[in-house]
């Protein structure tokens, strides 16, 4: 159980253009997922917390105008780069935590490749 | 704010023992994860310590010490698949995961 799928897992596009990343919570309900990236040989960074149904919770330096979030159900959580340029290229990876489970795990998606030209 | 640290890689043998060690300094604290990342990959979760004290499950064990703001994981009879990051993460107010940034370790023949 607790499975989290991301789509897509590898995106190219060019620069100016939008792209948008879902995260499913496959068998359970997620009360809040978490938006991380993740650039080659470093750490995960969070960029945001998303709970259903209201506005997402962006970390300090993280453009919300640039990176939006939207988590309408309690299954799904998107992320839209807007005009991304290659410096956004990255590894985004989701996670979600499980509804009205007090343990602080988080189930990780498997990740979106994205690369912009 | 917030500080994680670990070594940021480590070389062992297969068939030996590797300790990771982390030290944290945040504001807060709801208990420390270990995770498992291979490259291009999600992180895989292996253990979660809130309370001082060793948790073993299998080859891998986890150690906290609250007071100290210090932990490590140990990896037992070490396998060529163990070679990965592994990534120690506090979980502080609302449910967040502050990552420290990864310690690669590498099992030799």
């Amino acid at each position: 159980g607790a499975v989290v799928s991301q789509h897509p897992s590898r995106v190219i596009c060019k620069s100016g253009t939008s792209v948008k990343i879902e995260c499913r919570s496959l068998d359970f309900q997620a009360t809040t997922m978490f938006w991380y990236r993740q650039f080659p040989k470093q750490s995960l960074m969070l960029m945001a917390t998303s709970n259903e149904g209201s506005k997402a919770t962006y970390e300090q330096g993280v453009e919300k105008d640039k990176f939006l979030i939207n988590h309408a159900s309690l299954t799904l959580s998107t992320l839209t780069v807007t005009s991304a340029h290659p410096e956004d290229s990255s590894f985004y990876i989701c996670s979600a935590r499980i509804r009205d489970r007090g343990f602080n795990e988080q189930f990780f998606g498997p990740g979106t490749r994205l690369t912009v030209l | 704010g917030q500080n994680i640290d670990q070594p940021t890689e480590m070389t062992a043998t297969e068939g030996a023992i590797v300790q990771i060690n982390c030290t944290y300094q945040t504001s807060g604290f709801n208990g420390l994860f270990w995770y498992q990342q291979h490259a291009g990959e999600a992180p895989t979760f292996l253990s979660y310590n809130v309370l001082d004290g060793l948790e073993e499950k299998g080859r891998f064990s986890s150690f906290l010490s609250r007071s100290k703001g210090y932990s490590y994981l140990l990896l037992k009879e070490l396998q060529m698949k163990d070679s990965a990051s592994y990534l120690c993460a506090v979980a502080t107010a609302g449910n967040k995961l502050t990552f420290g940034g990864g310690t690669r370790v590498l099992v030799k023949p």
